[in-house]
């Protein structure tokens, strides 16, 4: 059974502060990863994608993946009120299967 | 450009009754995907298609739920008869390529009493 792990929270971060999200999977020949932002009452909104060991940035958000390790992490950079949300991790296992196994998601409040 | 769209927003009705639920992909996306998400389940994945053909219907959780794809631009998941367990938010979503970005609709509230 393929799993995403993460942690339920709630994850509370003070405005201005760096909030930092972990997820780990059990399949070590997974190749593509999400974070995925979901408004209370609302759907998963993609905010980013990474498919190769490192850090990718796009804007406040930084998404780090290791492989070897298996977690892939999502940093967001001047918190703001705005980014209170649950964030969903979700691995795509690869081989010809468009699946995507999410996790249960980390509700983040950022408290002003 | 219109992201996916689906229907109705809400839904309720009574244990027993058939259950229609509409979903228009993102143009040019060729893979659709059905999803529940409950508080208890979390998000997930029903069947999906590529290519207007269904790929991955293990996520169905029993035959009381069908799913069509007649053309590459919607999508019908159906419960017949619906049960209250059924009671759940309904997502579509697609993506244009393998392995790719899914982009969710707003979703289907579906509450069966």
């Amino acid at each position: 059974q393929k799993e995403v792990e993460q942690n339920s929270g709630p994850l509370s971060v003070p405005e201005g502060a760096i909030a930092s999200l972990n997820c780990t999977y059990s399949d070590r020949g997974s190749q593509s990863f999400f974070w995925y932002r979901q408004y209370s009452g609302k759907s998963p909104e993609l905010i980013m994608s990474i498919y190769s060991n490192g850090d990718k940035e796009d804007g406040r958000f930084t998404a780090q993946l290791n492989k070897a390790s298996q977690y892939v992490s999502l940093l967001i950079r001047d918190s703001q009120p705005s980014d209170s949300a649950t964030y969903l991790c979700a691995v795509n296992w690869g081989f010809g299967n468009e699946k995507l196994t999410f996790g249960t998601g980390t509700r983040l409040t950022i408290i002003p | 450009d219109a992201g996916v769209i689906q229907s109705p927003r809400h839904e309720v009705t009574e244990m027993g009754q058939e259950v229609t639920l509409r979903c228009k992909p993102i143009s040019g996306h060729n893979s659709l995907f059905w999803y529940r998400q409950t508080m208890m389940r979390g998000l997930e994945l029903l069947i999906y298609f590529n290519n207007n053909v269904p790929i991955d219907d293990s996520g169905m959780p029993e035959d009381r739920f069908s799913a069509k794809m007649p053309n590459a631009s919607f999508s019908t998941l159906k419960i017949q008869p619906s049960e209250p367990r059924d009671s759940a938010v309904y997502f579509c979503a697609s993506s244009n390529r393998e392995g790719s970005e899914q982009y969710f609709g707003p979703g289907t509230r579906l509450t069966v009493t």
